[in-house]
């Protein structure tokens, strides 16, 4: 079984809805974060959390929010998705006691917002 | 604040041939990380190797190796004997060595590889 899960994989809503993107992990890992992937941008850090009380908006934390569930859980929201949110949302996680904190990515979510 | 350039949107290699991706990065640190990861057409992204700012000598993982330019501010990664299974986005990635905030991963714009049979 994979490591870090999310779900759904893909997801077509429309404008005004609100969407949830679910993230859980198996590796224990405290720190999780979530990305958002547009073409010709890379990855762009949305908001990441480094133990369950904490949350940290990152480089484009407008329209979205985030619940850290439990250690191993961590949901984006978008509250009214608006059609520039199509893109392509990733979900990762690392151990504050590893040395260079790699990241582990999940599958990835496409969403898709008419 | 730290920033990740990559100059080249897309590249094409011949298989089993060589290709050089370029990766400049900005910072006024001293100890940091870097990173190179593939997102193949399945979209999983890949570690593919990392280097550590205050080693000399270039970290290699089979096929894969990079080249270290502390001073130029340079972390170009070169595939030898490429693969079709090479063809994917490579991202180039910088972290600090620090905790907290700084300790996030910046990444550049990505380079679409393709491999030609």
């Amino acid at each position: 079984d994979a490591d870090v899960t999310q779900t759904p994989r893909n997801r077509i809503t429309k404008t005004g809805k609100r969407i949830m993107l679910e993230c859980s992990q198996t590796k224990g890992h405290d720190r999780m974060y979530w990305y958002r992937q547009d073409p010709g941008l890379g990855l762009r850090l949305i908001y990441y959390s480094f133990d369950v009380k904490d949350i940290n908006k990152g480089e484009i934390s407008d329209g979205y929010s985030v619940s850290r569930q439990a250690q191993a859980k961590f949901s984006l929201s978008l509250e009214s998705a608006i059609p520039n949110q199509t893109a392509l949302y990733f979900c990762a996680t690392s151990d504050f006691k590893d040395r260079d904190h790699e990241q582990f990515f999940g599958p990835g979510t496409r969403l898709t917002v008419l | 604040a730290q920033t990740v350039t990559q100059s080249q949107p897309e590249m094409s290699v011949q298989e089993a041939e060589t290709v050089t991706l370029s990766c400049t990065y900005d910072t006024s640190e001293s100890d940091y990380y870097l990173f190179w990861y593939k997102q193949p057409p399945s979209r999983q992204m890949i570690l593919v190797i990392r280097q550590e700012a205050y080693k000399q000598q270039n970290a290699t993982e089979n096929r894969f190796s990079v080249n270290f330019q502390k001073a130029a501010k340079s972390f170009s990664l070169k595939i030898s004997d490429s693969q079709l299974g090479d063809a994917a986005m490579y991202f180039c990635a910088y972290r600090s060595f620090y905790g907290g905030s700084q300790g996030n991963l910046i990444f550049g714009k990505g380079t679409k590889l393709s491999v030609k049979p």
